[in-house]
C-alpha cells in the first residue's frame, strides 16, 4: 500500500488479557517508531527500529510492553495484562532513513480500549 | 515527558481570517517540525525548519523559528473549513541510539468556521 496501515483500528480487551498491535511501515522505509496518544494530548515516544541495530526502546512504560521487528519491514507491539491506563490510541509511523531530516509518516493508529 | 508546549490550545477562527499557532521548547535541537491530525487519523507531517533557519514557506503556511527564545510560531494564511485540525510541534535532536525520534507538543485545535 501507499501508506503506514496499523491494524486493529479499534481493540476492546479485559483488563489483564494481552493485546497485539499490528504496524506495516512504507516499503522501503528503514525506521520505525511506535507513539501513544492519550486522549486530547500530544504523542509520547514508545520505541524505535532502525535496520538491523538495536531497537530503541527508552520510551516503553513497563516490562508489560515489548516490540519486535521481523525482517526489517512488519512490527508488532505487544502489551501483557493490560490495565485500564493502557488506554489509548497507539500510532505507528515509518521513515526513509533515520536522519534528522526524515519526515515520518503515520498510520492511523490503533484505538485500544481497556474495560 | 513533553517538551513542547503549545498556544493557545484551542483556536476558532472564520473562514478567510490568519491563524497563528505557538510552540515553546526546553532543549537544544536539530530541527523542528510541524505536523497535522484530522479527528480519528494519523499525523501528516506539514514543514520542517532546521535550526539555523529562521523562517520558512509552503504554500499558505509560514513557519517561523527563534532559538534564542526556543520557541516556532506557524501561520496559516487564509484559512480555509478543511484546516479545522490538531496542529503539532514536534522537536527533533539526533541522539546516536534514537535516529531521529519526535518530541510532541501537546497541540492547538484550530477550528474554522465557514
Amino acid at each position: 500500500g501507499a501508506g503506514v496501515s496499523q491494524s486493529p483500528s479499534n481493540k476492546v480487551t479485559e483488563k489483564g488479557k494481552d493485546v497485539e498491535l499490528r504496524c506495516d511501515p512504507i516499503s522501503g522505509h528503514t525506521a520505525l517508531y511506535w507513539y501513544r496518544q492519550s486522549l486530547g494530548q500530544g504523542l509520547e515516544f514508545l520505541i524505535y527500529f532502525q535496520g538491523n541495530s538495536a531497537p530503541d526502546k527508552s520510551g516503553l512504560p513497563s516490562d508489560r510492553f515489548s516490540a519486535e521487528r521481523t525482517g526489517g519491514s512488519v512490527s508488532t507491539l505487544t502489551i501483557q495484562r493490560t490495565q485500564q491506563e493502557d488506554s489509548a490510541v497507539y500510532l505507528c509511523a515509518s521513515s526513509l532513513a533515520s536522519g534528522l531530516d526524515q519526515p515520518q509518516h503515520f498510520g492511523d493508529g490503533t484505538r485500544l480500549s481497556i474495560l | 515527558s513533553q517538551q513542547g508546549e503549545e498556544d493557545p490550545q484551542a483556536l476558532s477562527i472564520q473562514e478567510g481570517e490568519n491563524a497563528t499557532m505557538n510552540c515553546s521548547y526546553k532543549t537544544s535541537i536539530n530541527n523542528l517540525q510541524w505536523y497535522r491530525q484530522n479527528s480519528g487519523r494519523g499525523l501528516v507531517h506539514l514543514i520542517l525548519i532546521r535550526s539555523n533557519e529562521r523562517e520558512k514557506h509552503s504554500g499558505r503556511l509560514r513557519v517561523t523559528l527563534d532559538t534564542s527564545k526556543k520557541s516556532s510560531s506557524l501561520l496559516i494564511t487564509a484559512s480555509r473549513a478543511a484546516d479545522t485540525a490538531s496542529y503539532f510541534c514536534a522537536t527533533a535532536e539526533a541522539r546516536e541510539t534514537s535516529g531521529s525520534r519526535l518530541t510532541f507538543g501537546e497541540g492547538t485545535q484550530l477550528t474554522v468556521n465557514p
